[in-house]
């Protein structure tokens, strides 16, 4: 069965820390790996991620896929108290289902 | 650029009564739109696949004569909670892939802001 497992479900840090979020995959057809940050409302859209290897970056945060592993990562730098989040990553089921992972809720504290 | 909006973005009804969420893609067309419940503390939960001009697809254990999707446009969709019960209250979100030529799974999706129901 398709699934993906992020980890840890939780954490809580320091502003100014890095923070590297884990997303384990075993899908079927595995066509994409996307990263949404959700905080109060509906989840922003933060990475897709096709090709092993490659880092796609935005400001503080990158993220990658290993296509062997079956993982990707999500890292925030010098984090800051914006950046407290629940972090999800979801994989695409078939042609249209988006199917997401329980998140993890990240706290960052000043 | 790609917003999507949702209205209303909170209400209140009480056991019994219908209500109309509308999703609407302000800027861009959107030949497939999605409607996720998220219950607290819970991932976002794909309800019904809906595409414009055609019946929606719903997933398995979504009762499809309680939760009526229609897509009318490309640009809105509504979902109708219809006879809510208090178990329905959660937080409805649309989504909507563009109409890009590409298949939807090389495309994001764009999420509106999110309902909140509440069923007395």
């Amino acid at each position: 069965e398709d699934k993906v497992v992020q980890s840890p479900l939780s954490l809580v840090v320091h502003e100014g820390d890095t923070v590297t979020l884990n997303c384990s995959y075993e899908v079927t057809n595995f066509r994409s790996l996307l990263w949404y940050k959700q905080e109060k409302k509906a989840p922003t859209f933060l990475f897709m991620l096709t090709s092993s290897g490659i880092e796609k970056k935005s400001g503080r945060l990158s993220s990658i896929l290993d296509k062997k592993e079956l993982f990707s990562i999500l890292n925030i730098t010098a984090t800051q108290t914006g950046d407290s989040a629940v972090y999800l990553c979801a994989y695409y089921q078939g042609a249209q289902k988006l199917v997401f992972g329980q998140g993890t809720r990240l706290t960052i504290n000043p | 650029g790609a917003v999507v909006s949702q209205h209303p973005s909170r209400v209140i009804c009480k056991s019994g009564t219908s209500v109309k969420i509308e999703c609407r893609s302000l800027d861009f067309q959107a030949t497939t739109m999605f409607w996720y419940r998220q219950f607290p503390k819970q991932s976002l939960m794909l309800m019904a696949t809906s595409n414009e001009g055609s019946k929606a697809t719903y997933e398995q254990g979504v009762e499809k004569d309680k939760f009526l999707i229609n897509h009318a446009s490309l640009t809105l969709s509504t979902l109708t909670v219809t006879s809510a019960h208090p178990e329905d209250s959660s937080f409805y979100i649309c989504s909507a892939a563009m109409a890009s030529g590409f298949p939807i799974y090389y495309n994001e999706q764009f999420f509106g802001p999110g309902t909140r129901l509440t069923v007395l």
